[in-house]
């Protein structure tokens, strides 16, 4: 079965800091689909990317960033000079047969 | 334009009761799931179904039935509720599998 691993479960940055979140997935399929979602305190699921297996070019996003490396089996995710509202759960996602798997996710504290 | 609509949003059960989620979409998905959400665990797949008649076990499915009589509605009926089956539920539904799940607001599920 595929697995998604957040290594750090609770990150704390000041305000205007950067802030990269690690995902490291592992699979024997050719043909996958990797994903951020974001969770803030109020309690919804927020898609914010989707990457599939063949396309590795890096995002960005406004302050939103994402580095996907087939090699390392990695898709980071970097909020760049990161703001209050930033604060929330951050889940790394993987598809794959018709199942979506998540890692733990990343509690992520900013504070003012 | 409603999307994923769980309900109820709050649920307090005994143990030993039994009790159905109900999740309806009005997006025309095929796909629809449940996942699980608990403390330090993420979200993690109970049941999913990729159209009516069919339904498939995920990773936690011991203790949930389901099933999908037609495309709107996928209810998750929990049988003999244990205290280990408090948790916070969402339900997503997908048009093209789990590749751009739409998710429920969550329920919010606890067995005294």
């Amino acid at each position: 079965a595929q697995k998604v691993t957040q290594a750090q479960t609770e990150i704390s940055v000041v305000e205007k800091e950067d802030v990269t979140l690690d995902c490291v997935y592992e699979t024997r399929d050719t043909t996958y689909y990797l994903f951020w979602y974001k969770q803030p305190p109020s309690g919804e699921l927020v898609f914010l990317i989707r990457r599939n297996s063949f396309d590795e070019q890096n995002e960005i996003s406004g302050r939103y960033s994402w580095n996907f490396q087939k090699s390392t089996s990695s898709f980071n995710f970097t909020i760049t000079a990161s703001q209050v509202v930033d604060s929330a759960v951050y889940f790394c996602a993987y598809y794959g047969n018709n199942r979506l798997a998540f890692g733990k996710g990343n509690q992520v504290v900013v504070i003012p | 334009n409603a999307g994923v609509t769980q309900t109820p949003k709050f649920q307090v059960l005994k143990t030993g009761q039994s009790m159905t989620l109900q999740c309806a979409q009005d997006m025309n998905h095929e796909y629809m799931s449940w996942y699980r959400q608990d403390p330090g665990m993420g979200l993690r797949l109970i049941h999913y179904s990729v159209g009516a008649g069919i339904t498939d076990q995920g990773e936690v499915p011991n203790g949930y039935n389901v099933s999908r009589s037609t495309t709107e509605d996928f209810p998750l009926r929990l049988l003999s509720a244990a205290p280990s089956q408090t948790s916070v539920y969402f339900c997503a539904s997908g048009g093209s599998g789990a590749r751009e799940l739409f998710f429920g607001e969550g329920s919010r599920l606890t067995v005294l």
